[in-house]
C-alpha cells in the first residue's frame, strides 16, 4: 500500500527566506510523485511531479524537489519565499502503474509568507 | 485546452433535497475522479473510474452518494437527501493513464446544505 506523511500541517518563513516543506513517502513499487498547490478558493494545481527520470525535478515558480530513495523522502524548496507562495501545499504519491492508478495525497502544509 | 469543468460553482441547498454535481474532463483522458475537501477531514477521494467505469466507490460515504460517468465527456455526484455534513467543496480530476497518473482538478463546487 502507498502513504504520504506531510511534516508540519502549518510552516510560516519570512518574505525571501528558503522554503522547505517535508514529505515522506511509502510505497511497495517505485512511485511516481507529485507536489500540488492549492490556492485560497481554487483547485489544486500541478507544482512539480517525479516519474523516475531524474532525481531533481523543477517546477513552476522556482521550486524544485527531489527525489531520495534511500530516505523516502521528496522534500519541496525554494531558495527565495515570495508573498504569492502563501497556499496549501500536498504532496502525493501514485503507483502510475496500473490501468487505473489512483493518486494518494497527503494532510496538506499550509505556507505562509511573513512580510 | 478548457480544463476541467465543474458546474455548478456554489450551491446552497436544504437539508433533505437532491444535489447533483457535474463535471466535464479534460477530452482525451480516460480516468475521472471525485474528491470532497472540508476543513476536518481534508481531501478524500470518493470514487473514481477508468473508460467510464467505476474502479473504487469505497470513499463514497452513505449509499445517499452515488456517481455515474455516462460517456467519456461527462460525470455526475448525486447526493439524496443532503444532509448539512454533507456541506464541503467537491473537486473533479482527470487524467490520462499515460502522463503517469498526473491529475487536472477541476475549480470546485462548493456546496452548502442548511
Amino acid at each position: 500500500a502507498q502513504s504520504v506523511t506531510q511534516l508540519g500541517s502549518h510552516v510560516s518563513v519570512s518574505e525571501g527566506a528558503l522554503v522547505l516543506l517535508r514529505c515522506n513517502y511509502s510505497s511497495s513499487v517505485p512511485p511516481y510523485l507529485f507536489w500540488y498547490v492549492q490556492y485560497p478558493n481554487q483547485g489544486l494545481q500541478l507544482l512539480l511531479k517525479y516519474t523516475s527520470a531524474a532525481t531533481l525535478v523543477k517546477g513552476i515558480n522556482g521550486f524544485e524537489a527531489e527525489f531520495k530513495k534511500s530516505e523516502t523522502s521528496f522534500h519541496l524548496t525554494k531558495p527565495s519565499a515570495h508573498m504569492s507562495d502563501a497556499a496549501e501545499y500536498f504532496c502525493a504519491v501514485s503507483d502510475g502503474h496500473s490501468s487505473a492508478s489512483k493518486i494518494i495525497f497527503g494532510s496538506g502544509t499550509r505556507l505562509s509568507i511573513r512580510p | 485546452d478548457a480544463g476541467v469543468i465543474q458546474s455548478p460553482r456554489h450551491e446552497v441547498t436544504e437539508m433533505g433535497q437532491e444535489v447533483t454535481l457535474r463535471c466535464k474532463p479534460i477530452s482525451g483522458h480516460n480516468s475521472l475522479f471525485w474528491y470532497r475537501q472540508t476543513m476536518m477531514r481534508g481531501l478524500e477521494l470518493l470514487i473514481y473510474f477508468n473508460n467510464n467505469v467505476p474502479i473504487d466507490d469505497s470513499g463514497m460515504p452513505e449509499d445517499r452518494f452515488s456517481a455515474k460517468m455516462p460517456n467519456a465527456s461527462f460525470s455526475t455526484l448525486k447526493i439524496q437527501p443532503s444532509e448539512p455534513r454533507d456541506s464541503a467543496v467537491y473537486f473533479c480530476a482527470s487524467s490520462l493513464m499515460t502522463s503517469g497518473g498526473e491529475q487536472f482538478f477541476g475549480p470546485g463546487t462548493r456546496l452548502t446544505v442548511l
